[in-house]
């Protein structure tokens, strides 16, 4: 079974620059899962879809972040203007449903703002 | 979502069983206790978890104190592959994961 996928793997940009991860979940999945991990630190919670749909954003910086989740399958995080703490690696998961919280991780993106 | 505490980092000999603590004295009657470990440049992974009784997977074992405040995740027989952080993680249904800073675990030959 295909693992979760995420791209790109590492991205650089400059600040005030905008940038955008991919993640395609567990083919069946129906709850995707966006993460940011700050060196250091366990990864925080951004944003839960059930499908197509927001469940949970209220961690989401809405003045810079978005995601989207369209037909309920791949999903896209974009950070626009990006900051220098914006810095982290943003990890995707997703699991079956809202019950259990066997939450399956992809490798992550790490960005760096320079 | 109840907090918990585990110790910043750990040692364990390869071969030995390693034994991570967790405290969590304010667990909800409703709520279970989840592991997850993060190998170096990866992302997160599931390990076991529990409500009130022991579990045991093949990847570890969960032993759960009887008033549920504490509990200790055991990796029988630790490999270098086992070197992680390890997250304790107190969830309920409708909630959210919410992962502090875990225990550091290196096993060492």
């Amino acid at each position: 079974e295909a693992g979760v996928a995420q791209s790109p793997r590492y991205k650089i940009i400059e600040k005030r620059q905008s940038v955008a991860f991919w993640c395609n979940p567990i083919s069946g999945h129906a709850t995707l899962y966006w993460y940011q991990q700050i060196l250091g630190q366990g990864p925080k919670l951004l944003i839960q879809f059930q499908n197509n749909g927001v469940v949970d954003d209220s961690q989401l910086p809405k003045d810079r972040f978005s995601a989207e989740r369209l037909k309920g399958v791949d999903s896209t995080l974009k950070i626009q203007p990006a900051k220098l703490e914006d810095s982290a690696v943003y990890l995707c998961a997703s699991s079956q449903g809202l019950a259990g919280v066997e939450q399956y991780f992809g490798p992550g993106t790490r960005l760096t703002v320079t | 979502d109840a907090k918990t505490t585990q110790p910043t980092s750990m040692d364990c000999a390869e071969g030995r069983a390693a034994n991570l603590p967790c405290n969590h004295s304010t667990i909800s009657g409703n709520e279970y206790v989840y592991w997850y470990r993060q190998i170096h440049s990866q992302g997160p992974q599931y390990i076991i978890h529990g409500l009130k009784n022991n579990e045991t997977n093949e990847m570890a074992s969960l032993i759960i104190t009887e008033d549920r405040k504490s509990s200790t995740l055991i990796l029988p027989h630790a490999t270098l592959r086992d070197t992680a952080v390890y997250y304790c993680i107190v969830w309920r249904q409708g909630g959210k994961l919410i992962f502090g800073q875990g225990t550091e675990l290196s096993v060492k030959p």
